[in-house]
């Protein structure tokens, strides 16, 4: 069955420090996408960074860049030069293409990790 | 433009009693989902509509029903309201229903069962 483990419960650090976010994931599937969401006080989760599963290519996107290997399942995700407005739970989510007929994209999540950047 | 909006922001409810949330996706898109999160957990997912029509649903009991209306909104419909539904309930809006396209969410409705 489909699982995403984040271990992190918590991560404090102090602002312009690097974070690095730590995701674990469990498919049978062969093709799959990984997402990271952030979601603030306010509620709502906003879309961060997608991966497929064909491509392994690690890329930087201004602060954030992601390591995907598929070797450890893992993806991880990291924000560089860290702000106070980076305060926030991170969820990293796992998609699999067999999970929905005809298509869709049912999201499973991890369980977030909370991320304190204080000044 | 408008984000995905829900309404009602907050609800409290007694055990037993129905409920019913609403849902505005973006505009333009055709495909809303539904998704529980209890306090500390990631989001679960409860169901996913598209063009009106049920595309999708998690694992949970038959007293959880949705549906979409022809303007792409939805409602998510909760029966005999127990103390473990107790929880943020967002909805999710995208284009299309492609397995990898990224979901832009709302701010959700707080519900609380008493």
């Amino acid at each position: 069955a489909q699982k995403v483990t984040q271990a992190q419960t918590e991560i404090s650090v102090v602002e312009k420090e690097d974070v690095t976010l730590d995701c674990v994931y469990e498919t049978r599937d062969t093709t799959y996408y990984l997402f990271w969401y952030k979601q603030p006080p306010s509620g709502e989760l906003v879309f961060l960074i997608r991966r497929n599963s064909f491509d392994e290519q690690n890329e930087i996107s201004g602060r954030y860049s992601w390591n995907f290997q598929k070797s450890t399942s893992s993806f991880n995700f990291t924000i560089t030069a860290s702000q106070v407005v980076d305060s926030a739970v991170y969820f990293c989510a796992l998609s699999e293409a067999s999970k929905v007929t005809g298509g869709g994209n049912k999201l499973t999540f991890g369980t977030g990790t909370q991320l304190k950047v204080e000044l | 433009d408008a984000g995905v909006t829900q309404s009602p922001t907050h609800l409290i409810k007694t055990r037993g009693q129905h409920v019913t949330l609403r849902c505005s996706p973006i505009s333009g898109h055709k495909s809303v989902s539904w998704y529980q999160q209890v306090l500390g957990q990631g989001p679960q997912f409860i169901f996913q509509y598209y063009e009106k029509e049920e595309r999708g649903r998690g694992n949970f009991p038959d007293r959880f029903s949705a549906r979409q209306f022809p303007n792409y909104s939805s409602e998510l419909n909760v029966n005999a309201l127990l103390l473990g539904d107790s929880a943020l309930y967002l909805c999710a809006s995208s284009l299309v229903r492609a397995t990898n396209e990224k979901l832009f969410f709302g701010s959700g409705t707080q519900l609380s069962v008493l």
